[in-house]
């Protein structure tokens, strides 16, 4: 069962203008991690941001965060400040508890100049 | 090497060979992680190591396919009489945590398997 589901095949905003990328997943564990990779046409997974099941506070890292509604089981990347080197495939991934790492279909994403 | 080492980058198989795809995980990284990633797709699910035992093999899509972690760290995915939808990117990837869920994967740069 598609445990992670990433809605936009692909997404458009303009240099400086913030974006959001969705991303909801089906569980029924309590301790799990959800987790958002780059991947640039170069194909070298980036690691972005992580967010844990039982974390109060949304997690921000630099130009990234993490819209986390845990009752709606969705974690949306927002990235602000647009650059064109954002342009990218963006993967969503959840980690369970004693289990393996399991991807989203991506969105791709073009910053238009 | 301070990175997820996967060898050999590109791969051209004729159609029913066999080929092997190594990965050097981070060194004393307990998961090891194997995806197949199509054109424009996401990673798909392989199969998942913690040491030397194989948790969950559940992603391999056939018998031909087989991977090995037999001293838990170097990791081999070997595919058997390759067939054209065999086309893809494999990622491996190594995690410090034992099925924790709190730590990211780390990954290789893949290897490109093309079979003619």
């Amino acid at each position: 069962a598609q445990k992670i589901t990433q809605t936009q095949p692909g997404m458009f905003v303009q240099e400086k203008e913030a974006v959001t990328l969705d991303c909801t997943y089906d569980t029924s564990d309590p301790s799990y991690g959800l987790f958002w990779y780059k991947q640039p046409s170069s194909g070298e997974m980036i690691f972005l941001i992580y967010q844990g099941s039982y974390d109060q506070q949304n997690a921000t890292e630099g130009r990234y965060s993490l819209n986390f509604q845990k009752a709606r089981k969705s974690a949306n990347l927002v990235i602000s400040a647009s650059q064109l080197g954002d342009s990218a495939m963006y993967f969503c991934a959840m980690r369970e508890e004693g289990d393996d790492m399991r991807f989203g279909a991506g969105t791709r994403l073009t910053v238009k100049p | 090497g301070a990175g997820v080492s996967q060898s050999p980058r590109y791969k051209v198989a004729k159609r029913g060979q066999d080929v092997a795809l190594r990965c050097d995980p981070i060194s004393g990284h307990v998961s090891l992680f194997w995806y197949q990633q199509a054109l424009g797709q996401g990673p798909e699910f392989l199969t998942y190591f913690q040491n030397e035992a194989q948790l969950d093999k559940s992603g391999l899509p056939s018998d031909r396919f087989f991977a090995e972690r037999p001293e838990g760290s170097v990791s081999t995915l070997k595919i058997q009489r390759t067939q054209q939808e065999d086309s893809a990117v494999y990622l491996c990837a190594s995690s410090p945590s034992a099925g924790v869920p709190n730590t990211e994967a780390f990954f290789g740069q893949g290897t490109r398997l093309t079979v003619v």
